[in-house]
Parts: C-alpha cells; structure tokens; sequence
C-alpha cells in the first residue's frame, strides 16, 4: 500500500502570499489530519478532518483553513503568508475516528522570505 | 490529556538495548500510551501503544508500570538507523486523532 503522500515538497512564498499544500491520505484512511512543526515550538496539531468534515481544530489563526474532499485527499491553506509560519507541514492519515494511531506523509518544507 | 515529561536526550551504543522512559504522573484510567519517533527531516513514524498490559510488536517493546504513572519503550537492540526523536503521547481514544506532542528524547545511537 501506498503512504501518505504530501505534495509539493518545497515551497518558497513572500510574505502576504497564500499557499495550498495537499495531502493524499493512505487510501482505504477517511481521516487526515495536518501539523505543523517548528523549531521554536516543535509539532502542533492544526485540524483534522473525517468524512469530509473538520472534527477537531487546533490554536491557529483563521489564515489557516483546510477541507477535505470526497476520495478523503485533503489540502490545507494559509492566507496572507507571514515569516512566522515558514515551517515543514505534515499530513497525517488513519482509518478511522478515535485512534491514535497516525501515519505520516514527509511533509511539505515551507519557507516565507 | 495527561501531561508526560521525557528526558531531553540519551545515547546507546549499536547493538545494545536503548530503554527510553516517560513519565505520566496524571494520566487518568482511559488513557493509552503512546510511542511515535522522528528520524530527522521524516515526519513521525508509529510504533507501539498500550493501556495497562506490556506490549510487544516487531520494532519495540513498551513496558508500563502497574500504577500505570510511567512507561519505558525498549528497544532491544539498537541501530544507527535508530537514532531519531521519540515522542511518548499520552491520549483518550474517544474522539478524533489528534495527537499532542512535547519536546520527546533525542536518542543518540553511536557505534
């Protein structure tokens, strides 16, 4: 079986950009879920979504948003890019609700000039 | 979800056992045990969970004590490959995925 699969790798944006990062989960997983880790404050849970439906949200601004389609990939944004959020975004994806087992994409390397 | 603290940083030398500690003073009857590592630049790999018995899979074994206030991941015999961060998650499995992650041990295999 395939992993979780994060595209792109790379990305390089300018402040006030936005940006759309995908995630396609391991197939057969309804529930992906997006982190976001730092140096400075290490892997932070951004939101989940199952079934199409955003079921938990972590302490982010607004400028980050996510869906979730009906073959489960998932894509997240971030709006009016600040330096603050360059970061590697990882994708997580799990079969069901309600397990803590994750499996996780490689991630996507942001980084806002 | 209850709080763990884990120690910084560890080494172990190739082909030894590396035995990484977590303590969860707090952690409440419905909480499970969790153990993800990072290999650098990777995103966290899955390892091994557990409730109340001692579990064991083909990476590692977690041993966790009968007051259930601490836990040790075992790695029985540890290759360079090994080096990573290992986080230790405590969680309820009742509602979503979601995984809180602290600061984990930086395990150090040397040769």
């Amino acid at each position: 079986k395939a992993g979780v699969t994060q595209t792109p790798r790379y990305l390089i944006k300018t402040r006030g950009q936005q940006v759309t990062l995908s995630c396609s989960p391991i197939s057969g997983h309804r529930s992906v879920s997006w982190y976001q880790q730092t140096p400075g404050q290490g892997l932070q849970f951004l939101f989940e979504y199952f079934s199409e439906t955003q079921r938990n949200k972590g302490n982010f601004p607004g400028r980050f948003s996510g869906r979730q389609f009906s073959n489960s990939r998932s894509e997240m944004n971030v709006s009016t890019l600040e330096l603050g959020d360059s970061a590697l975004y990882l994708c997580a994806s799990s079969p069901g609700l309600a397990t803590g087992t994750q499996y996780f994409g490689p991630g996507t390397r942001l980084t806002v000039l | 979800d209850a709080k763990t603290t884990q120690p910084p940083s560890m080494d172990c030398a190739e082909g030894r056992a590396a035995n990484l500690p977590c303590n969860h003073s707090t952690i409440s009857g419905n909480e499970y045990v969790y153990w993800y590592r990072q290999i650098h630049s990777q995103g966290p790999q899955y390892i091994i969970h557990g409730l109340k018995n001692n579990e064991t899979n083909e990476m590692a074994s977690l041993i966790i004590t009968e007051d259930r206030k601490s836990s040790t991941l075992i790695l029985p015999h540890a290759t360079l490959r090994d080096t990573a961060v290992y986080y230790c998650i405590v969680r309820v499995n009742n509602a979503g995925n979601m995984l809180t992650f602290g600061g984990g041990t930086r395990l150090m295999v040397k040769p």
